[in-house]
Formats: C-alpha cells, sequence, structure tokens
C-alpha cells in the first residue's frame, strides 16, 4: 500500500529564513511522481512543485527546491527567503506509475507560519 | 484561463437529503478527479475520470455516492441520504494527465455540511 508520512505538524520561522519541511513516503511502484501542493488560509490548493522518482536531479521552482533522497524514501521540500505570504499548510503528495490509477496519495500536512 | 470551477461552494443539507455537487474542469483537460478533505482524514481520493470514463472509483464509498461525468466540460458527484460523517470539503481537481503533464490542479471544493 502507499503511504505519505508527514511528522512535522507545524512549523514557525522567521522572515526571510531558510526552511525545510520533511516528507516521507512508501510505494511498491518502481516509478513515481512527487508532489508539493500549498493550502492557503482561503482554502485554496496550488501545486507548487514535482519530482520525477526516475530524475536524479532535485528539482527547482522559484523558491521552491525539493531534496530528493530516493534511497530514504525521502521528498523535502526547501523554501529559501521565506515570505509572509508562504504561510500556509503544505502537503506532500505521491502518486504511482503503475496501472491505470492517478490518485493522489497525500500526507496530512505541515503548518508553516512565517513570523515578520 | 479560469482555473477549475466548483458549484456551490458551500452547501448545507439536513440528514436523509441529497446533495449534489458541481465541477467544471480545466478546458482541455482530460482528466477529472474528486477528492474529499476532513480534519481528521486530511486528504482523500474518490474517483477518477479520463475522458470522462470512470477509470478509478476505489475512494468512494460504495452506498449513497456517485459521480458522473456527462460531457468534458463539467462533473457531479452526487450523495443521496446524506450523514453527518459526509460533512467535508469536497474537491474537483484536473490534469492533462499525459506523461510530463501530471499535475492536477484543484478548485476551490464545496463545504458541505450536513445538519
Amino acid at each position: 500500500a502507499q503511504k505519505v508520512t508527514q511528522t512535522q505538524t507545524s512549523i514557525s520561522v522567521m522572515e526571510k529564513t531558510t526552511v525545510t519541511m520533511d516528507c516521507v513516503y512508501e510505494t511498491q511502484d518502481s516509478s513515481y511522481f512527487l508532489f508539493w501542493y500549498k493550502q492557503t488560509a482561503s482554502g485554496e490548493i496550488v501545486f507548487l512543485i514535482r519530482q520525477d522518482s526516475y530524475k536524479k536531479e532535485n528539482a527547482t521552482v522559484g523558491h521552491y527546491s525539493l531534496n530528493f533522497q530516493k534511497p530514504k524514501s525521502s521528498i523535502g521540500l526547501i523554501i529559501t527567503a521565506t515570505q509572509i505570504e508562504d504561510s500556509a499548510v503544505y502537503f506532500c503528495a505521491m502518486r504511482g506509475l503503475t496501472g491505470n490509477t492517478r490518485k493522489l496519495i497525500f500526507g496530512l500536512g505541515t503548518t508553516l507560519q512565517v513570523q515578520p | 484561463n479560469a482555473g477549475v470551477i466548483q458549484t456551490p461552494r458551500h452547501k448545507v443539507t439536513g440528514k436523509g437529503q441529497e446533495a449534489t455537487l458541481w465541477c467544471e474542469p480545466i478546458s482541455g483537460h482530460s482528466a477529472v478527479f474528486w477528492y474529499r478533505q476532513t480534519i481528521v482524514q486530511g486528504l482523500e481520493f474518490l474517483t477518477y475520470f479520463r475522458n470522462q470514463a470512470p477509470i478509478d472509483d476505489s475512494g468512494m464509498p460504495k452506498e449513497r455516492f456517485s459521480a458522473q461525468m456527462p460531457n468534458q466540460s463539467h462533473s457531479t458527484l452526487k450523495i443521496q441520504s446524506t450523514q453527518p460523517q459526509d460533512s467535508a470539503v469536497y474537491l474537483c481537481a484536473s490534469s492533462l494527465d499525459r506523461g510530463r503533464y501530471a499535475e492536477q490542479f484543484f478548485g476551490p471544493g464545496t463545504r458541505l455540511t450536513v445538519l
């Protein structure tokens, strides 16, 4: 069975610093996609960044980057130069590439609070 | 471009009533997904359509829940005889569903409250 675990319930950081959010996953699929989404206070869920399991290079988009450690089944999200607007709940998700399913398996989320 | 549209944004029903939730995917997206979000269970997959055909309904409760996609521009999730435990935010997402274009884009959700 596939599973995604985010052990950090909440994190508080000062503005303009760097934060890392942890995520570990379990899957029997040999290839898979890993995603990070952000849910704002209004409830909007926004796609941030994706890592393909067969790529060794860590994905980077703007001030978001990933720390992909495949042997550890770990995909950390790194946010550099944090801004107040980065305060949100961050979800890690996984999608296998076996069979017909395209469903995302989500972790329970990490709440990030960025303090001025 | 408009994102995924969901209506209504809020719905209140009495126990035992029916609720129908609507979703309009992003134009050109071939895959439509329904998820449910609660505080306790988090984000849970319900069902998935590709090119309007049902592909995976492994997350749908076997009774009272049904989903349809009669055309490429909308999908519905129907809950019959609603129960208080059905209270949740129901999220629709769409995707191009092609290899490198695997991201799912979410709508604002419908908050269902069953009294």
